[in-house]
């Protein structure tokens, strides 16, 4: 069975410092792993997502991710946190024939002036 | 493009009635998902529809129907609200071939309060 876990409902970071949200996955396959945000009151919008390519992805807004299959884990970085970045990001996972996504619980970042 | 769209963007309900969400996309995807989203829970399937003729029951299905009307529009129906049912409802799509894992566009979402 596939399973994501998002360490840390809430992260707070200062305007201009490094963003790092944690991200591990459970798969008995290899997976497909994606990031998506959601701004207040919207729906949810691609990140950046790993297909087996790159173990380094880089995404929108300046986001990247590690894939790290020793460690089952896609932590998003960004280097300098922008307080427009605040918003919920969520982890998730596919990795069987069904394309079904399973999605970690959420992580909602705050960006201190 | 409008993506993926969902009507109606707000609705409160009885316990007990029934309503219809409604979802359409435009981007001529095959595959399209209904998720539920609570506090706390990230978002968890309640159908999907692998295809055009095909629906199955993801994590949460008791309680919701589905209708995968054409390529187009995947419908979700409630037919006796209950207060647990209270979330936002959000409607994605994909397109879905052979060793192709493309991510999920999502609709704006539904809010829905059953009282």
């Amino acid at each position: 069975a596939q399973s994501v876990t998002q360490l840390g409902s809430h992260v707070s970071v200062s305007e201009g410092a490094l963003v790092l949200l944690r991200c591990n996955y459970s798969s008995s396959v290899p997976p497909y792993l994606f990031w998506y945000v959601q701004y207040p009151n919207q729906g949810l919008q691609l990140l950046l997502k790993y297909t087996s390519a790159a173990t380094l992805v880089k995404g929108i807004n300046g986001f990247e991710a590690e894939f790290k299959k020793s460690e089952t884990s896609f932590h998003l970085t960004k280097p300098s946190a922008h307080m427009s970045d605040a918003a919920e990001y969520f982890c998730a996972v596919s990795a069987d024939s069904s394309y079904k996504l399973i999605f970690g619980s959420g992580t909602r970042l705050l960006v201190r002036p | 493009n409008a993506g993926v769209t969902q009507t109606p963007k707000f609705q409160v309900l009885k316990t007990g009635q029934s309503m219809t969400l409604q979802c359409a996309q435009d981007m001529n995807h095959n595959s399209m998902y209904w998720y539920r989203q609570d506090p706390g829970m990230g978002l968890r399937l309640i159908y999907y529809s692998a295809s055009e003729g095909t629906t199955d029951k993801g994590e949460v299905p008791n309680g919701y129907n589905v209708s995968r009307l054409n390529k187009r529009e995947f419908s979700l129906r409630l037919e006796s609200a209950a207060p647990s049912q209270t979330s936002v409802y959000f409607c994605a799509s994909t397109v879905q071939f052979s060793g192709v894992k493309a991510a999920q566009y999502f609709g704006p979402g539904t809010r829905l309060l059953v009282l």
